[in-house]
C-alpha cells in the first residue's frame, strides 16, 4: 500500500497569505496525485489533478506541482473561503490512498 | 443536474447488515467506474473500493474485503454498498464518487450517508 504523508496537520494563515501543503508517497507514483478541498459538512471537492493540471470552475491561487514521491498544493492570495481541510490522494495503485489532511484556518 | 445521491444510511445495531444506494443522474452512468470511500467522524478519507464500468470486476480495500460487496445496476444508473457484520469502527459518512477510468481523480462526489453502528 501506498502510504501519503502530509505537512503540516495544521495551517494558520492571514487573508492575501500564501498557503503551502506537501504530500509526500512512501514509493514513486509518476504524476498520479490529486488534490481535494473539503469544507465541513461537506463532500470533497476536486481541486488539483494529476498533480498539476487545472480543474474547471477552481480559481487560479490554487495550483499544484511535483512528480515522483514528491507534490505540493500552494494556495496564493488566501481567501477566507478557503478555510477547509485538504487531501492529497494517490491514483497509481490500489489500494487508493489518501493522505492524513491539512487543515487550512483563516488569521 | 450532474449530481450523485445516496441513500440508505442510518442507525444499526453491530453484526448486522445494511445497504447503501447512490443513483447518478445528468451524465453517463455506465461511462464511470464508481467507487465507495468513507470518512469516519472528525477524520480522514478512507478507499472501500471500485466497480468497473459494466459491473464485471470489483476491488476492495482489506479492512473491507469479505464483508462488503460493491454492485451496480447500469439500467438505473445505481450503485450500491451492500455491508455486512458491520462493526462500531465502520461508523462513518459513507460517499459514492465517479472516475472517468478504473482509477483516476475523483471528480464527482455524493453528498454523503452517514451509518453509525451502535447497540
Amino acid at each position: 500500500e501506498i502510504v501519503l504523508t502530509q505537512s503540516p496537520d495544521f495551517q494558520s494563515v492571514t487573508p492575501k497569505g500564501k498557503v503551502t501543503i506537501t504530500c509526500r508517497a512512501s514509493r514513486d507514483i509518476g504524476g498520479s496525485l490529486h488534490w481535494y478541498q473539503q469544507k465541513p459538512g461537506q463532500s470533497p471537492k476536486l481541486l488539483i489533478k494529476y498533480a498539476s493540471q487545472s480543474i474547471s470552475g477552481v480559481p487560479s491561487r490554487f495550483s499544484g506541482s511535483g512528480s515522483g514521491t514528491d507534490f505540493t498544493l500552494t494556495i496564493n492570495s488566501l481567501e477566507a473561503e478557503d478555510a477547509a481541510t485538504y487531501f492529497c490522494h494517490q491514483s497509481s495503485n490500489l489500494p487508493l490512498t489518501f493522505g492524513g489532511g491539512t487543515k487550512v484556518e483563516i488569521k | 443536474q450532474v449530481q450523485l445521491v445516496e441513500s440508505g444510511g442510518g442507525v444499526v445495531q453491530p453484526g448486522r447488515s445494511l445497504r447503501l444506494s447512490c443513483v447518478g443522474s445528468g451524465f453517463a452512468f455506465s461511462d464511470f467506474a464508481m467507487h465507495w470511500v468513507r470518512q469516519a467522524p472528525g477524520k480522514g478519507l478512507e478507499w472501500l473500493g471500485v466497480t468497473l464500468f459494466d459491473g464485471s470486476n470489483e476491488f476492495y480495500a482489506d479492512s473491507v474485503r469479505g464483508r462488503f460487496t460493491i454492485s451496480r445496476d447500469n439500467s438505473k444508473n445505481t450503485l450500491y454498498l451492500q455491508m455486512n457484520s458491520l462493526r462500531p469502527e465502520d461508523t462513518a459518512t459513507y460517499y459514492c464518487a465517479r472516475v472517468l477510468s478504473v482509477a483516476g481523480s475523483f471528480d464527482l462526489w455524493g453528498q454523503g450517508s452517514l451509518v453509525t453502528v451502535s447497540s
